[in-house]
């Protein structure tokens, strides 16, 4: 079955460090995976996918994802934090009744 | 503005009381799934639809749970006899269905259910 666990539930960086979110993931068939970011009191909003056309990931707010099948990792960074960053990420992973599932989610702090 | 929308955003009940949400999707997406998130976790998912049938249940979908998308279009997710247990973020989304399987999930602001 698939599924993806996250490291850390809490990351806190310095405004302009690199941001490293970590993300494994379990899967029988290629995985299609998804990273997404949740404000407070807000939904998901997706950061961007991996669906097997490209290892290395580009999303929205200059985060990107590259995908390692040797590591079974997908891991979310950013070359330069932003306060506006903090927030909850989510990785996730399409399940084989076309269910997400997520991992519990890593809450960024950016300290200034 | 042509994302999902969820009615209503906070809902306070009593133990007991049953309680009736509302998801509108995206209007061309087929797909609508409806995801329970407790504090401090990730969304689980409890149900999904394609179109007006429901094509699966998650085991935590108990029989207080029920979910109809009548026309395909938006759905209501109803909890009878509410339990303090029951509190938690109520989340909707729905997707277009695309070819290889990789679709992507569009969600809703969320239903927040708090059970006194």
């Amino acid at each position: 079955a698939q599924s993806v666990t996250q490291l850390g539930s809490h990351v806190s960086v310095s405004e302009g460090a690199l941001v490293l979110l970590r993300c494994n993931y379990s899967s029988s068939v290629p995985p299609y995976l998804f990273w997404y970011v949740q404000y407070p009191n807000q939904g998901l909003q997706l950061l961007l996918k991996y669906t097997s056309a490209a290892t290395l990931v580009k999303g929205i707010n200059g985060f990107e994802a590259e995908f390692k099948k040797s590591e079974t990792s997908f891991h979310l960074t950013k070359p330069s934090a932003h306060m506006s960053d903090a927030a909850e990420y989510f990785c996730a992973v399409i399940g084989n009744n076309n269910d997400m599932r997520f991992g519990a989610g890593t809450r960024l702090t950016v300290k200034p | 503005d042509t994302g999902v929308s969820q009615n209503p955003r906070h809902k306070i009940t009593k133990r007991g009381q049953n309680v009736t949400f509302r998801c509108d999707p995206i209007s061309e997406h087929n797909r609508l799934y409806w995801y329970r998130q407790t504090l401090g976790q990730g969304p689980e998912f409890l149900t999904y639809f394609q179109n007006e049938a429901q094509l699966e249940k998650s085991r935590l979908l108990s029989d207080r749970f029920s979910a109809e998308r009548p026309k395909g279009s938006f759905s209501t997710l109803e909890i009878q006899r509410t339990e303090q247990g029951d509190s938690a973020m109520y989340l909707c989304a729905s997707s277009p269905i695309s070819a290889g399987g990789s679709n992507e999930q569009f969600f809703g602001p969320g239903t927040r259910l708090t059970v006194l």
